[in-house]
């Protein structure tokens, strides 16, 4: 099945370590996202790449890092100096010639 | 000023209402429009896409762009308890980069 798959799904972590979300991918796309949401907020871009070795910040790049070695890998490291990480953070792909975004299920992490 | 703006809600309507939810955008370098569906817990899907200003049918969903009033409507018929999910307006100017509005949600009761 072709898809995106996020791990893992729930984490809770405490306060002043960092985490790293895995996103993998088999749809071939070039282009991965990381979003966050909060409720109330929809989903705020956090960091995106459009190429393999090469990712540029979102709006919301504080506290968070990436890195794309390969084209179906693009794990978020979420780090001790990002001040609120208690979120639902969704991976995405890009399809470019329909423009449509292709999401996992999502990870949801506590910060205790 | 947010780039899309979009009710939160939540919107409770019966089971058969017609649903009605919208959005307002800012840029009208905005080419692309997209709705997007999640039910809770989950990552959000493509419900409908459009270019152009007008109406696009797709089953019981209707989906509908005003580029000179810069608004976006999704028209839901004959609502399901199925189709309680939050439902999320999206647009981009076809550079990769793809902007959401908040989100509504929607409870249809039995």
């Amino acid at each position: 099945d072709g898809g995106i798959t996020q791990s893992p799904k729930y984490l809770f972590r405490k306060e002043g370590q960092n985490v790293t979300l895995s996103c993998e991918q088999n749809l071939n796309h070039d282009a991965m996202y990381w979003y966050r949401q909060d409720p109330g907020q929809g989903l705020r871009l956090i960091y995106y790449s459009q190429i393999v070795n090469d990712f540029q910040k979102g709006d919301i790049a504080e506290g968070y890092s990436v890195s794309r070695e390969k084209k179906e890998s693009f794990p978020l490291t979420v780090t001790s100096a990002q001040k609120n990480p208690t979120a639902f953070y969704l991976c995405a792909t890009y399809r470019e010639n329909t423009g449509e975004l292709f999401f996992g299920e999502g990870s949801r992490l506590t910060v205790l | 000023q947010k780039e899309v703006e979009q009710d939160p809600g939540p919107l409770s309507v019966p089971e058969g209402a017609i649903v009605s939810l919208n959005c307002t955008y800012s840029n009208s370098a905005f080419q692309y429009f997209m709705w997007y569906r999640q039910y809770s817990r989950k990552g959000p899907e493509l419900l409908m896409y459009t270019y152009s200003s007008g109406n696009k049918e797709d089953g019981r969903f209707t989906a509908q762009v005003d580029k000179s009033s810069k608004y976006i409507s999704l028209f839901i018929r004959d609502s399901q308890p199925s189709d309680s999910a939050t439902y999320l307006c999206a647009t981009d100017t076809g550079g990769f980069k793809t902007i959401f509005g908040a989100g509504t949600r929607l409870f249809v009761k039995a």
